[in-house]
This record gives structure tokens, sequence and C-alpha cells, in this order.
């Protein structure tokens, strides 16, 4: 089945460091893939996503490119700021005929603390 | 507030008692999901509806759960003879059709 590998947290840096998260899937046929942000006390937030090889989704300083030849989705962000502190989820969503494409499927997630 | 809303964020029970969480989606959502997010793990698909209907239960969700929209509006989820192993994060997230999952904050379940 489809599955979703995220490096392994905490993760913790100090402000304006650059912050790489790894992600690898597993899927057959081309899945869409995403980040999801989890701040403190609050709900799942889709972060960015693309939806097809080489498509690189941003948002808010973060960026990840969609690569098909090493199945990865990693996530960077070239400064960070003590507000990224969140726990950050990759994801995908396989695609299937008919538009049914409503289950999402989550690496484990990596916290991500940021010191001043 | 016109986001996914859920009820209550958090319940303490012992175990062999039921419980039951709602979900207030965004209103012109037909899409309604359920998951559960246990510590150190990312969230796991339970079920989903599409307006009224609910068109696929995972394997997680054994008979002692029950979710229902009855009119394709809010959702409850249902836990009878709750276990220690049901104590999770219940998630639950509205969409359109084909389009983005806007999450609520969870119901946090601790059996004791």
């Amino acid at each position: 089945g489809d599955s979703v590998t995220q490096m392994e947290g905490p993760v913790t840096l100090s402000e304006e460091a650059f912050l790489t998260i790894n992600c690898t899937y597993t899927a057959t046929g081309y899945p869409s893939l995403f980040w999801y942000v989890q701040y403190p006390g609050e709900g799942l937030q889709l972060l960015l996503k693309a939806t097809k090889a080489d498509d690189k989704g941003s948002n808010k300083g973060f960026e990840a490119t969609y690569r098909k030849e090493t199945t990865s989705f990693h996530l960077e962000k070239g400064s960070v700021q003590v507000s990224d502190s969140a726990v950050y989820f990759c994801a995908l969503i396989q695609r299937k005929s008919g538009g049914s494409n409503y289950k999402l499927t989550f690496g484990k997630g990596t916290l991500l603390t940021v010191n001043p | 507030d016109t986001g996914v809303s859920q009820d209550p964020r958090h319940k303490i029970t012992k175990r062999g008692q039921n419980v039951t969480f709602r979900c207030d989606p965004i209103s012109e959502h037909n899409r309604l999901y359920w998951y559960r997010q246990t510590l150190g793990q990312g969230p796991e698909f339970l079920t989903y509806f599409q307006n009224e209907a609910q068109l696929e239960k995972s394997r997680l969700l054994s008979d002692r759960f029950s979710a229902e929209r009855p009119k394709g509006s809010f959702s409850t989820l249902e836990i009878q003879r709750t276990e220690q192993g049901d104590s999770a994060m219940y998630l639950c997230a509205s969409s359109l059709a084909t389009g983005e999952l806007f999450f609520g904050e969870g119901s946090r379940l601790t059996v004791l």
C-alpha cells in the first residue's frame, strides 16, 4: 500500500537557520503530494502541495519539489523563524479514476523547534 | 469562525463507557472525513462521507465504532465499550469535491 516516510525529529534550529525535512513516498501511479503543518493547539493546515512531477509547491517561504525519480518531496526553508515551530506532516493522495481522491496517507510528523 | 469545529475538545472516560464526538464541517462542503491520530504518528484515515452517504470505512473502524452524517451536514462518531487502545486524537476534516481538506482542531479521547 501507499506509505510516506519522513525524517524523525525533533529538529531544533536557531532562528535564521536553513531547514530541510526529508520526505519520501511509496505509491503506485502518480500521487499528489502535500505538506501539512500543525501549530501548537491548532488543527492541521495545508502548507503547500504539488500535483505532478517537477512541480514546486511554495508558501510562507517554504518550498518542496515533487521528485518522481527519487520519490521525494523534501521541505525546505532558507531562514526559519520562531513562529515556524510546529509539527510538519508529509502526505499523499492517490489519484483514482472517477475523481474519488480522498484518502490522505500521512507520515509520522516531524517536530520543529526554532530557538531565538 | 467558519472553520471545521469539533466537540468536545477533550473527553476523559472510563473503559467500557460509550463516547460520542461531533463535527460541524464548513457549511458548503459536501465531503467529510474522520481521521485518528495517536501519539508520535500521523493521522490515519477512518471514514469518509459524501453528503449523507458513508462511502468508505477503514479496517481501523471496528464494529464498536459508528459514524453518521444524517442530513449531510454535521457528523457524529460514536465509540461503544471504549478500550484503552481507543485513546487518541480524533480529527474531522471537510472539503469540496477534490478540493483541499480543512481540518478541525480535534477531539482528544483519554480512556482510563
